[in-house]
């Protein structure tokens, strides 16, 4: 079955850098896109990027633009999220979500668990 | 970016009552691209609704999508206990993907 098992929580200070695993399991990686997402605690996702495993392809949201890095390894079936400048507005939870491709509508058909980002000085 | 505004915030229900969901979305989208999730307390979003009306796999028949356009529903025939949670609309028809405010369907 499909798994998305994602790396244990952070606790960081304003202006360090934070990097986050994906680990996929059940399917054949590179088949699929991969996509961040974050959420404040009461509020409602937010798309942070997506990488096309396949090619390594990437897009970012605007929102994120020069803080963020998506990559990943295919030998390793692991996706990783790069988030640098951190300040106490990026505390949120951090998941990874697999992107279902065009036979569902491209929406996010898998998700990681989450991962609980903390910046705090 | 498509903004999505949800309605109600909260529904206050009973078990076996029918929810109705409203996402409504700022321009035209295809409904190919529009998704539903469930979130409990705690948990990751789950993909409940692809393409407006398609049910993801293991989803109850309790749950439908309908909709075009910019108007989309999310209906629950009869509420189980475990239904109470918070829900959100997705769109993907245009970049960035965005997600509506959410409805918390509660007790």
């Amino acid at each position: 079955q499909v798994q998305l098992v994602q790396s244990g929580a952070e606790v960081k200070k304003p202006g360090a850098s934070v990097k986050l695993s994906c680990k996929a399991s059940g399917y054949t990686f590179s088949n699929y896109a991969m996509h961040w997402v974050r959420q404040v605690p009461g509020q409602r996702p937010e798309w942070m990027g997506w990488i096309i495993a396949g090619s390594g392809d990437t897009k970012y949201s605007q929102n994120f633009e020069g803080r963020l890095t998506i990559r990943r390894n295919p030998s390793a079936s692991t996706v990783y999220m790069e988030l640098s400048s951190l300040r106490s507005e990026d505390t949120a939870v951090y998941y990874c979500a697999r992107e279902g491709g065009y036979a569902y509508g491209y929406s996010f058909d898998y998700w990681g668990l989450g991962t609980l980002v903390t910046v705090s000085s | 970016e498509i903004v999505l505004t949800q309605s109600p915030g909260t529904l206050s229900l009973s078990p076996g009552g029918r929810a109705t969901l409203s996402c409504r979305a700022s321009q035209s989208l295809t409904s190919s691209y529009l998704a539903w999730y469930q979130q409990k307390p705690g948990q990751a979003p789950r993909l409940l609704i692809y393409g407006a009306s398609n049910r993801a796999t293991g989803i109850p028949d309790r749950f439908s999508g309908s909709g075009s356009m910019t108007d989309f529903s999310l209906t629950i025939s009869r509420l189980e206990p475990e239904d109470f949670a918070v829900y959100y609309c997705q769109q993907y028809f245009n970049s960035p993907p965005t997600f509506g405010g959410g409805t918390k369907v509660e007790i």
